[in-house]
């Protein structure tokens, strides 16, 4: 595609919920990542894939929360037992290759969680 | 661990105007990377600039341009001539040289308005 696709959007989830959120990164991207924005705060990291290997998970704040990417193209993070503090923009970004590199990052829209 | 400080929340600007915003960053690192992301109310981060820690030149892209120190460990940026289009919230972000991930290190972000 032409950009870094995220959905849904926006995610609205009672508390306790399980919520998958999806992101669709440029076609022939190596690297694929996830971020956690809070309200009024810059990203923070979660996650890091490296084509379908999951190399770099110390970002994850609990065991609730699973990324993969089985194909080395699509990306799914799932939140299990949603709580009020998971609410945040998760962002998703992709770039062309592997680390060692200070290549750009391109990003997608976010999807914006709010866990009632 | 490395940490990125943006102390002003907020910064306003007239069009046509230069406006310079800051970061500070710690790290024991002597390689390493720093980035400004600009994101619009769309989300999506867009890279603005960038600087390898190993050259002394400070980079330059059209109206952007960096004041990299360092000793002080200071990475400010300018925008000459500013236009509407810049109003958005500008991150600063740190990344290691090499590693085993692409991982960046935000700041908190400074919301930028430009009045016309």
């Amino acid at each position: 595609g032409a950009g870094v696709s995220q959905s849904p959007r926006y995610k609205v989830a009672k508390r306790g919920q399980d919520v998958a959120l999806r992101c669709d990164p440029i076609s022939g991207h190596v690297s694929l990542f996830w971020y956690q924005q809070a309200l009024g705060q810059g990203p923070e990291f979660l996650t890091y894939f490296q084509n379908e290997a999951q190399l770099d998970k110390s970002g994850l704040p609990s065991d609730r929360f699973f990324a993969e990417r089985p194909e080395g193209s699509v990306s799914t993070l799932k939140i299990q037992r949603t709580q009020q503090e998971d609410s945040a923009v998760y962002l998703c970004a992709s770039s062309l290759y592997g680390p060692g590199r200070a290549e750009k990052l391109f990003f997608g829209s976010g999807t914006q969680l709010s866990v009632l | 661990a490395q940490t990125v400080t943006q102390s002003q929340p907020e910064m306003s600007v007239q069009e046509a105007e230069t406006v310079t915003l800051s970061c500070t960053y710690d790290t024991s690192e002597s390689d390493y990377y720093l980035f400004w992301y600009k994101q619009p109310p769309s989300r999506q981060m867009i890279l603005v600039i960038r600087q390898e820690a190993y050259k002394q030149q400070n980079a330059t892209e059209n109206r952007f341009s960096v004041n990299f120190q360092k000793a002080a460990k200071s990475f400010s940026l300018k925008i000459s001539d500013s236009q509407l289009g810049d109003a958005a919230m500008y991150f600063c972000a740190y990344k290691d040289y090499g590693g085993a991930t692409n991982k960046l290190i935000f700041g908190t972000g400074t919301l930028l308005a430009v009045q016309p």
